[in-house]
């Protein structure tokens, strides 16, 4: 089964608009942890925001948030107010318990910013 | 600080080969970790290494060895090249610390062409 799941091969938005890319997950431990990575046409991986199991809110990066909703084991990228570099890969990815960080990454969803 | 550094950025064998890619971080990072990324997917775990003279198998080892001597190097070997092996490969490393993020930083990535 898969455990990091993007339903979104692509996606197409206005500048300046918001956009929500879709994360969900699957896991038993109660210790996990959930990354979201863009990679840019250059290809390097750029860590953008980090959500861990126990946070109690939601976390935020500038533009970024992570919409964290653990019943439903889902972990959304929300990007505000997007620009054309924003164009990219975006990757959700997760981290099951402690010690070494093995991350299992979903197939990842190509965001484009029209202008 | 360079970061997380790979050797070479692209390398074309012929099938039977063997080659060694290095890793190489100036972060003092206890964690590294090999990743190949093949195309239209997420990136997926060959092997990793929890400390100096440590090494475990990830999810798609085989065909793959590797060794870290030093805390700062992390090689992975292909003694016997084949076109499947034909990806994109990524290292990364991270630190624990109690209460950290635990986020991984990524090379710029090997280009691997096997014909």
């Amino acid at each position: 089964a898969q455990k990091i799941t993007q339903t979104q091969p692509g996606m197409f938005v206005q500048e300046k608009e918001a956009v929500t890319l879709d994360c969900t997950y699957d896991t038993s431990d109660p210790s996990y942890g959930l990354f979201w990575y863009k990679q840019p046409s250059s290809g390097e991986m750029i860590f953008l925001i980090y959500q861990g199991s126990y946070d109690q809110q939601n976390a935020t990066e500038g533009r970024y948030s992570l919409n964290f909703q653990k019943a439903r084991k889902s972990a959304n990228l929300v990007i505000s107010a997007s620009q054309l570099g924003d164009s990219a890969m975006y990757f959700c990815a997760m981290r099951e318990g402690r010690g070494a960080q093995k991350l299992v990454f979903g197939q990842g969803t190509r965001l484009t910013i029209n202008p | 600080n360079a970061g997380v550094t790979q050797t070479p950025k692209f390398r074309v064998l012929k099938t039977g080969q063997s080659m060694t890619l290095l890793c190489a971080q100036d972060m003092n990072h206890e964690y590294m970790y090999w990743y190949r990324q093949d195309p239209g997917m997420g990136l997926r775990l060959i092997h990793y290494s929890v400390g100096e003279g440590t090494t475990a198998k990830g999810e798609v080892p085989d065909g793959y060895n590797v060794s870290r001597l030093k805390k700062q190097n992390f090689l992975l070997g292909l003694e016997s090249a084949a076109p499947s092996q034909t990806s994109v490969y990524f290292c990364a490393s991270s630190s624990w610390l109690a209460g950290s993020m635990e986020t991984q930083y990524f090379g710029p990535g090997t280009r691997l062409l096997v014909l």
